[in-house]
């Protein structure tokens, strides 16, 4: 599965659009870009799943570039109950067993 | 209600023993995972069932062991012989049988089991 890079943590401000970043550079035609969230001491919880095209639900939106090398997970309006950890995943979905490997994430931290 | 249940929350041994955790799930799916994470870090993977009574290999294997006899559990030993057992413990199931609405279904995620081993 392609590595991915998102920055250690964001900020913001509580009822603002929060966009969350990932690189992706290596990822090839087959990869599947996947955002979950973990709040603190939890189990993680999955977000949103795209392959090229955009795609939003109701907890985001998830913007793929056109070359697929990056993409940016937006949630709308942000709330203090946002706040956690946030992972950028990509894998195939015939890999053996499907597992998921997770990076280091991003922190968001929502903030009054 | 459908779910994936871990117990306990939180597990507390001493050095050199042996310890079980739980991992039951009612949703029928195939497919289960085992993972640690270590503070600030990822998730990483132990092992992995795709089927009853089949297991596989994850990244970080070593001192761990697992049986998967029903499709419900999948418990994890932690044995001696892991060398820095105390972490967050996560345990998963997918969907992998095609009738579901997204064959491709995101892993669902149990809270956890915190160990710490004194």
């Amino acid at each position: 599965d392609a590595k991915t890079t998102q920055p250690p943590s964001m900020d913001c401000a509580e009822g603002r659009a929060a966009n969350l970043p990932c690189n992706h550079s290596t990822i090839s035609g087959n990869e599947y870009v996947y955002w979950y969230r973990q709040i603190h001491s939890q189990g993680p919880q999955y977000i949103i799943h795209g392959l090229k095209n955009n795609e939003t639900n109701e907890m985001a939106s998830l913007i793929i570039t056109e070359d697929r090398k990056s993409s940016t997970l937006i949630l709308p309006h942000a709330t203090l109950r946002d706040t956690a950890v946030y992972y950028c995943i990509v894998r195939t979905h015939n890999n053996a067993g499907n597992m998921l490997t997770f990076g280091g994430g991003t922190r968001l931290m929502v903030k009054p | 209600d459908g779910g994936i249940t871990q117990s306990p929350k939180y597990l507390f041994r001493k050095e050199g023993q042996n310890v079980t955790l739980s991992c039951e799930q009612n949703l029928n799916h195939d497919a289960m995972y085992w993972y640690r994470q270590d503070p600030g870090q990822g998730l990483r993977l132990i092992y992995y069932s795709q089927i009853v009574n089949d297991f596989q290999k994850g990244d970080i294997a070593e001192g761990y062991s697992v049986s998967r006899e029903k499709k419900e559990s999948f418990p994890l030993t932690v044995t001696s012989a892991q060398k820095n057992p105390t972490a967050f413990y996560l345990c998963a199931s997918r969907d992998t049988s095609g009738r579901a609405l997204s064959f491709y279904n995101e892993q669902f995620f149990g809270p956890g089991t915190r160990l710490t081993v004194l």
